[in-house]
C-alpha cells in the first residue's frame, strides 16, 4: 500500500511570506497526485492535481506544486500567502482509477 | 464536477445506538468511498461503496460495525453501529466521476458526536 508523508504538521506563517509544503509518497509506479485543501467550516476541495506532462502544476489561487518523481515528491507552494490561505492543506495519490492514500495534513495559520 | 450532499450534517447520539448517513451524488459516478476523519487526523479510507454488492472494508473496518449500501450509482449510506464514544468524528462520502481524470469530489461531512 502506498504511504503519503507531510513533515509538516502545523505551520505559521505572516501575510505576504512564501509557502513550500512537503509530501513524500512510497509508491514507484504510475501515480497521480493531489493537493486538496480544507477551510475552517468546509468540505475538501482540490487545489491541484498531476497526472503527467510537465512537473510544475498550477492550481487556483496562486498555489503550485512540482513533481520531482526521482524524490518521490510533490511539494505546494505559493509565493505569498494570504490571510484568506489559512487552512489544512492533505496531499493524496492514487494509483490508476483506484482508491486514494492521503497525507496527515498540515494546518496553515496565516497571521494578518 | 459533481456535487455531493450528506445527511445529516451532524448528529449527537447516545451509545449503543445505530446512526446511517445518507450520501447522494448529482451525477452518476464510477466509484464511491466513504472515509473517517478523527479529531486532528488525516483521512482514513473505510471501505469502496459498490454498487449492487457489498462493500470492499479496508484493514481495521468490517461490515458488522460499517454497513455500507449502494443501491445506484448516485447513492450511497454508511451505518455506523453500535456507537461508542470512540466513533465520534466526521464521517465523510467522496466520488469519482467518469471523465474527471480520477478527481475525487468530497461531501462536506456529518459530524458525529458519541455520548
Amino acid at each position: 500500500a502506498q504511504s503519503v508523508s507531510q513533515h509538516n504538521h502545523h505551520v505559521i506563517l505572516s501575510e505576504a511570506a512564501s509557502l513550500e509544503l512537503g509530501c513524500n509518497y512510497s509508491y514507484g509506479g504510475t501515480v497521480n497526485l493531489f493537493w486538496y485543501v480544507q477551510y475552517p467550516g468546509q468540505h475538501l476541495q482540490l487545489l491541484l492535481k498531476y497526472f503527467s506532462g510537465d512537473p510544475l502544476v498550477k492550481g487556483i489561487k496562486g498555489f503550485e506544486a512540482e513533481f520531482i518523481k526521482s524524490k518521490f515528491s510533490f511539494n505546494l507552494r505559493k509565493p505569498s500567502v494570504q490571510w484568506s490561505d489559512t487552512a489544512e492543506y492533505f496531499c493524496a495519490v492514487n494509483e490508476g482509477f483506484n482508491k486514494f492514500y492521503f497525507g496527515s495534513g498540515t494546518k496553515l495559520n496565516v497571521k494578518p | 464536477s459533481a456535487v455531493i450532499s450528506q445527511k445529516p450534517s451532524r448528529d449527537i447520539c447516545q451509545r449503543g445506538t445505530s446512526l446511517t448517513i445518507q450520501c447522494q451524488v448529482d451525477s452518476q459516478v464510477t466509484m464511491m468511498f466513504w472515509y473517517r476523519q478523527q479529531p486532528g487526523q488525516s483521512l482514513t479510507l473505510i471501505a469502496t461503496a459498490n454498487q449492487g454488492s457489498e462493500a470492499t472494508y479496508e484493514s481495521g473496518f468490517v461490515i458488522d460495525k460499517f454497513p455500507i449500501s449502494r443501491p445506484n450509482l448516485t447513492f450511497s449510506t454508511l451505518t455506523v453501529s453500535n456507537m461508542s464514544p470512540e466513533d465520534s468524528s466526521i464521517y465523510l462520502c467522496s466520488g469519482i466521476a467518469g471523465g474527471y481524470h480520477n478527481e475525487q469530489f468530497f461531501g462536506p461531512g456529518t459530524r458525529l458526536t458519541v455520548l
